[in-house]
């Protein structure tokens, strides 16, 4: 199985900072790797597909990159509404596999 | 408008079966891969099955191979979980999702799979 690593596990942040989210996959995936954003009680939210392809609907503050086995997603300016933990997936082979999730906080 | 709501959940003890149902609506059902994801309670996300727009290709997590039978209705626009030989570690909030692909993509798109609809889950337990 190919097995996907973030990094940090967590963060604290203020509103308007910059933040930056890294996903490792264990081996090679090109760039089939999604993004998703969870709130507390929620269902996840597709945020970024296909490594660098921007979600309808989601704001321009995020975006993704990379290729292989390292990636990133960043938030421009964190917004409040933007608190939540954030996984990374790989859909490159099954069986699909998430990382273990990133909790962006409140500093 | 696009939604997904899974339904069957509830209190099983181990060993027990249980079959989740995950009504569509808003979209072209029959033209779409659909999937099944889990939450542990305080944990992240796994990924369980997925099946494809006919039922013709299924693949499924080991964690559940051999006990888990994912199936569709196109005719219903409904997806299923068929979950037997439950355990503890099969507690979670289970969700379904809806599989797409990048509008771009030609040819050979699996590998670009990803969830872009999910419902708000229903909750199994098992325990005795």
């Amino acid at each position: 199985d190919i097995q996907m690593t973030q990094s940090p596990s967590s963060l604290s942040a203020s509103v308007g900072d910059r933040v930056t989210i890294t996903c490792r996959s264990s081996q090679s995936i090109s760039t089939s790797l999604n993004w998703y954003q969870q709130k507390p009680g929620k269902a996840p939210n597709l945020l970024i597909y296909a490594a660098s392809s921007l979600q309808s609907g989601v704001p321009s503050r995020f975006s993704g990159s990379g290729s292989g086995t390292d990636f990133t997603l960043t938030i421009s300016s964190l917004q409040p509404e933007d608190f939540a933990t954030y996984y990374c997936q790989q859909s490159y082979t099954t069986p699909w596999t998430f990382g273990q999730g990133t909790k962006v906080e409140i500093k | 408008q696009v939604q997904l709501v899974e339904s069957g959940g509830g209190l099983v003890k181990p060993g027990g079966s249980l079959r989740l149902s995950c009504a569509a609506s808003g979209f072209t059902f029959s033209g779409y891969y659909m999937s099944w994801i889990r939450q542990a309670p305080g944990e992240g996300l796994e990924w369980v099955s997925y099946i494809s727009s006919s039922g013709s290709a299924i693949y499924y997590a080991d964690s559940v191979k051999g006990r888990f039978t994912i199936s569709r209705d196109n005719a219903e626009n409904s997806l299923y979980l068929q979950m037997n030989s439950l355990r503890a570690e099969d507690t979670a909030v289970y969700y379904c999702a809806r599989v797409e692909v990048p509008s771009y993509c030609g040819g050979d798109c699996s590998y670009f799979y990803y969830m872009d609809v999910w419902g708000k889950g229903t909750t199994v337990t098992v325990s005795s």
